[in-house]
């Protein structure tokens, strides 16, 4: 079954360093998000992106936060000076189609710690 | 507003029997995605069940079947012949109309499968 592949797992890294993480999303897929997790909190979105540009963002993705879809297969989401507050578990997902009743596919998941 | 209610924080079964996790939300869009998502303590955000707000027939897949009342506005998550591997949080989250591309999640359930 196609799945969405999310590097690195855990990704330790010093506040204020820059950190990008990593998603192949599933390769006939269009649309792809990236969410957040506090730990022992509920999913939030980030970010959609679709057509090489961002479709929606939340109030959570400011300006320290940005996407790219650098290639044909990866899809990354760059922090670019990272505080405390950054630690969670962040999920790329891709979908085919963009109506109400599609869902998506999540990858496994990367655990950023900002020590 | 679109809102997601989870009031089981935590959920306690005997292996064998069926459980019953409970999902409001609140919404005047006419067209919406319900979905359940299980979350392990690994991490990842493993997809269950899917329900579209004009399908008549409630959805099942496997032992999860998800009980839809539209006029209530809950749909929750039926498991039946609980696993001690069904030990998981578990989402309800749901795709409005009105609200683009994103997923909105549920604040989830802890549900703890007994021997």
């Amino acid at each position: 079954e196609p799945e969405v592949t999310q590097t690195p797992s855990h990704q330790v890294t010093q506040m204020g360093q820059e950190v990008i993480l990593r998603c192949v999303p599933i390769s006939n897929h269009l649309y792809f998000y990236w969410y957040r997790q506090i730990l022992g909190q509920k999913v939030e979105f980030l970010v959609s992106f679709y057509n090489n540009e961002i479709s929606e963002k939340s109030e959570i993705f400011d300006d320290q936060f940005s996407v790219e879809r650098p290639d044909g297969s990866n899809f990354t989401l760059k922090i670019r000076s990272t505080k405390l507050e950054d630690s969670a578990m962040y999920f790329c997902a891709s979908s085919e189609w963009d109506t109400p009743n599609y869902g998506y596919t999540f990858g496994s998941g990367t655990r950023l710690t900002v020590v | 507003a679109q809102k997601i209610t989870q009031t089981q924080p935590g959920m306690f079964v005997q292996e064998k029997e069926a459980v019953t996790l409970d999902c409001t939300y609140d919404t005047s869009d006419q067209s919406y995605g319900l979905f359940w998502y299980k979350q392990p303590s690994s991490g990842e955000m493993i997809f269950l069940i899917y329900q579209g707000s004009y399908d008549e027939q409630n959805a099942t897949e496997g032992r999860y079947s998800l009980n839809f009342q539209k006029a209530r506005k809950s749909a929750n998550l039926v498991i039946s012949a609980s696993q001690l591997g069904d030990s998981a949080m578990y989402f309800c989250a749901m795709r409005f109309e009105t609200s683009g591309s994103r997923l909105t999640f549920g604040e989830g359930t802890q549900l703890t499968v007994n021997p």
